[in-house]
């Protein structure tokens, strides 16, 4: 079974700080992972990886995979109260289930003033 | 639409009545999915519809849980006889090719009382 381990579960920063999230994971035939960003309900798509050791960056936010070691890391710098938020992981794997994903439970990230 | 769309936005039901969650997908996304959400957890893996065709229903909870998508493009999930572990976000997402860029609406947040 495809399981996916995100820490911390809850994390409290003040404004301009640097943090860090973690994504570890086991998938039959690993296709991809990917980052969501949830406010109140809908997840919004941060994200996809695919390959090893290539950075994906957007703005503020970047992640990168680690294949051999199972795990992606989410950066965030120079935090703003509007990054608090749950942020989710969840992984994808091919062949005859490639369509679905397995989430992790989310960090609760808030950003205080 | 512009967006995958779901209503009603909550729902409060009696324990034992039914209910019915629907979801208008993108407009041409072949792919549709249904995930459960309980509270503190990841959304979980319901059901899949490629068009009107229901490939998967293997996270479903029970035979009280029910999904259509009769034309291929509104989709409603179903639970009958609700009970108070069905409280829960449930969010439909859709895509244009399976496993790649999920769109995820902002979810019906059912509480059975």
């Amino acid at each position: 079974e495809d399981k996916v381990v995100q820490s911390p579960l809850s994390l409290v920063v003040h404004e301009g700080d640097t943090v860090t999230l973690n994504c570890s994971y086991e998938v039959t035939n690993f296709r991809s992972l990917l980052w969501y960003k949830q406010e109140k309900k809908a997840p919004t798509f941060l994200f996809m990886l695919t390959s090893s050791g290539i950075e994906k960056k957007s703005g503020r936010l970047s992640s990168i995979l680690d294949k051999k070691e199972l795990f992606s890391i989410l950066n965030i710098t120079a935090t703003q109260t509007g990054d608090s938020a749950i942020y989710l992981c969840a992984v994808g794997g091919s062949g005859g289930s490639n369509y679905k994903l397995t989430f992790g439970k989310g960090t609760l990230l808030t950003v205080n003033p | 639409g512009a967006g995958v769309s779901q209503s009603p936005r909550y729902k409060v039901a009696k324990r034992g009545q039914d209910v019915a969650l629907r979801c208008d997908p993108i407009s041409g996304h072949v792919s549709l999915f249904w995930y459960q959400q309980a509270l503190g957890q990841g959304p979980e893996f319901l059901t899949y519809f490629q068009n009107e065709a229901q490939l998967d229903k293997s996270g479903l909870p029970s035979d009280r849980f029910f999904a259509e998508r009769p034309e291929g493009s509104v989709s409603t999930l179903k639970i009958q006889r609700t009970q108070q572990e069905d409280s829960a976000v449930y969010l439909c997402a859709s895509s244009s090719t399976p496993g790649i860029g999920y769109t995820f609406g902002s979810g019906t947040r059912l509480t059975v009382v």
